[in-house]
């Protein structure tokens, strides 16, 4: 078990460039979640899957926004066409299948530190 | 909509102080609550995990409280280290629709423990 894995660590990109982000899941975690966390703020929700499934997309997903997870293992997040206020920690984490909500744990992973100019 | 508040937002103490984080909720339909530690940077590491139907969790120097019906959470660090220091953030797990669940997190508090 290694972890959640999350690549780049950082990323610094010019406004109106695209970019993709990469998570890797802790093996056989069949839920992934990504976040968004902005300074002096806690994570913010902005999507979850089910193996490969993408089953709920927050409002602060905009359409500039599109995650994947193929095969139901590792996730990309990409944000088009970048905008200052894009500027975050992109928070990735998974967690295994359990039997009742009440008992699901959330493993999250470093981050990836955007920063648009 | 669920607000996690907490109480204090930034908090510095002497080393080898017991202390008390404070964590309110406004919904109190929820699944489970868990505290999480933030460094500098890095991402959250899971510390306590307490289910709806529980009161309370303890890990090391680590104990943490859930009262439900009053929406509330206590952290309580026993004989504080340096560290102890980061963020602490709070979390709910809530229902977001059908049968999918979120975590809703509070801005967290910032602990420094000085040597």
């Amino acid at each position: 078990d290694t972890g959640v894995s999350q690549n780049p660590r950082h990323k610094i990109t010019k406004r109106g460039q695209n970019v993709t982000f990469r998570c890797d899941p802790i093996s056989e975690h069949n839920r992934l979640y990504w976040y968004r966390q902005t300074l002096g703020q806690g994570p913010e929700f902005l999507t979850y899957f089910q193996n490969e499934a993408q089953l709920e997309k927050s409002r602060l997903l905009s359409d500039r926004f599109s995650a994947e997870r193929p095969k139901g293992s590792f996730s990309t997040l990409e944000i088009q066409r970048t905008e200052q206020g894009d500027s975050a920690m992109y928070l990735c984490a998974s967690s295994p299948r359990t039997l009742g909500g009440s008992n699901e744990k959330l493993f999250f992973g470093s981050g990836t530190q955007l920063s648009v100019l | 909509k669920q607000e996690v508040t907490q109480i204090p937002a930034a908090l510095s103490v002497p080393e080898g102080e017991n202390l008390v984080l404070n964590c309110s909720f406004t919904d109190s339909a929820i699944y489970n609550l868990q505290w999480f530690r933030q460094d500098p940077g890095k991402g959250l590491t899971s510390l306590l995990l307490i289910q709806s139907s529980q009161r309370e969790q303890t890990s090391g120097r680590l104990n943490a409280s859930l009262d439900k019906s009053s929406g509330r959470s206590t952290l309580y660090i026993a004989a504080s280290q340096p560290g102890d220091s980061a963020t602490y953030l709070c979390a709910v797990k809530v229902r977001s629709g059908g049968s999918n669940y979120k975590l809703t997190f509070g801005k967290g508090t910032l602990l420094t423990v000085n040597p």
